[in-house]
This record gives C-alpha cells, structure tokens and sequence, in this order.
C-alpha cells in the first residue's frame, strides 16, 4: 500500500483547505480504515480523523464540526477538507491506514505529508 | 494525554528506554513511531510490545499500569529520531499522540 497526498500548499485564513491522498496497491473500499493526521512545526502528531470501510467516520474532537473525510472509490482517492482554517491550522498533512482488521489501532503506511500553510 | 520526555541521550551500544505515562493507559494498547527529520512517522511498534516485519529486534516495548516504555538495545547512531507513542480509546474511537521524545546518540 501506498499513499501520496497532494493540494495546495497556501490556504488563505477562513477558508476551507482540501486535500487528496492518492492509493496505490489497495482498493480504499477494503481497506480497514483510512485516516488523516497532521503534525504542526516541531509538534507531536494529530489525529484529525479516520473512516471505516463500514463507512464510520470518527473525527478529533477538538475539529468537529470543520472536518470531513471522504473516500471516491472510482478514483481510488480519500480526501479531507477543514473548513474555516487559521494559522493554527498550518501544518504537514498526512495521510494514513491500517488496511487489515485488527483489535487496535494504528497507522501503518503513512503518506509522505503534504505542508499547508495558512496565510493571507 | 500521553506524556513523554522530551529528550533522551544515550551513548552508541547503550540502551535507551523511552516512556510513555497517561491515565488509564493500563486500559489501552500503546503503539509507537519513530520519526526522522523530514520523514513521516513509521511505526516500530504495536500492541505494546509486537514488532512489524522490518523492526529491528533491538526494538522492544512493555507495559506496566500507566506507563509504557520503548527499549532500545544497542543504539546505533542511525536510531537518532523522535519517538512517538499512540493510543486509541475503543469507547470513543479517539486517537491520541503524545508529544514525542527526541533521542539523540552521543
């Protein structure tokens, strides 16, 4: 499996930031879980959210309301899109998996993150 | 929250040993992952103490109550990294990170 993240590297302030991660060597509509993770300059990584081959969707707490992760199975693609960005916001975006049923949770590929800044 | 240590030293051959402390972490399983410098985190851990295949069997982990523990065995230079742990709680499906601990090999 393998994962690659692209989108635009500048969102301006109050707008929504989207973004793709392409998947190779796995149809996203097996795969156990799919998720997003970011990781803001010289921080520990942050789970944003993941969703479920069921179709779940589980998201951060802290972002609830501003986050939506999607997956188009004819592209082969999940996105993410966080709307009402700020500078708080700005950070490497990753994308991640766990493609096999497991009791737990962790990630395992992880994309090679995307950075997202949030200026004017 | 998950807490770590900022950073650990440790000379090469030696040992490092990595904490992870949280409440009720007892409860949870505890994964972790290093990351170097521009790279993406890579788990070598999961389940507390099971290695993926590519691992290094230097790599350990253990633990006990609320606090877990990543080991290190004859470190070399090249497992100079940040080292994450990661916890998952099965009654709200949230995914928690600690901060992170910087091992740097003298």
């Amino acid at each position: 499996v393998q994962l690659q993240e692209s989108g635009p590297g500048l969102v301006k302030p109050s707008e929504t930031l989207s973004l793709s991660c392409r998947v190779s060597g796995y149809l996203v509509n097996s795969g156990f879980y799919w998720a997003w993770i970011r990781q803001s300059p010289g921080k520990g990584p942050e789970w944003i959210g993941s969703k479920y081959s069921t179709g779940t969707t589980y998201h951060n707490p802290s972002l609830r309301g501003r986050v939506s992760i999607s997956v188009d199975a004819s592209k082969n693609v999940i996105s993410l899109k966080l709307k009402s960005v700020t500078a708080a916001d700005t950070a490497i975006y990753y994308c991640a998996s766990r493609v096999t049923v497991t009791s737990d949770r962790w990630f395992d590929p992880w994309g090679q993150g995307l950075l997202v800044s949030v200026s004017s | 929250v998950l807490s770590q240590a900022p950073s650990v030293s440790v000379a090469p051959g030696q040992t490092a040993r990595l904490s992870c402390a949280g409440a009720n972490l007892g409860a949870k399983s505890v994964h972790w992952y290093q990351q170097k410098p521009g790279q993406a985190p890579a788990l070598v851990i999961h389940d507390d103490n099971e290695r993926p295949s590519g691992t290094p069997d230097r790599f350990s982990g253990s633990h006990s109550g609320d606090t877990a523990t990543l080991t290190i065995r004859r470190v070399e230079v090249g497992d100079e990294a940040d080292y994450y742990c990661q916890v998952w709680d099965q009654n709200s499906n949230d995914v928690v990170f600690g901060g992170g601990t910087t091992l740097t090999v003298l």
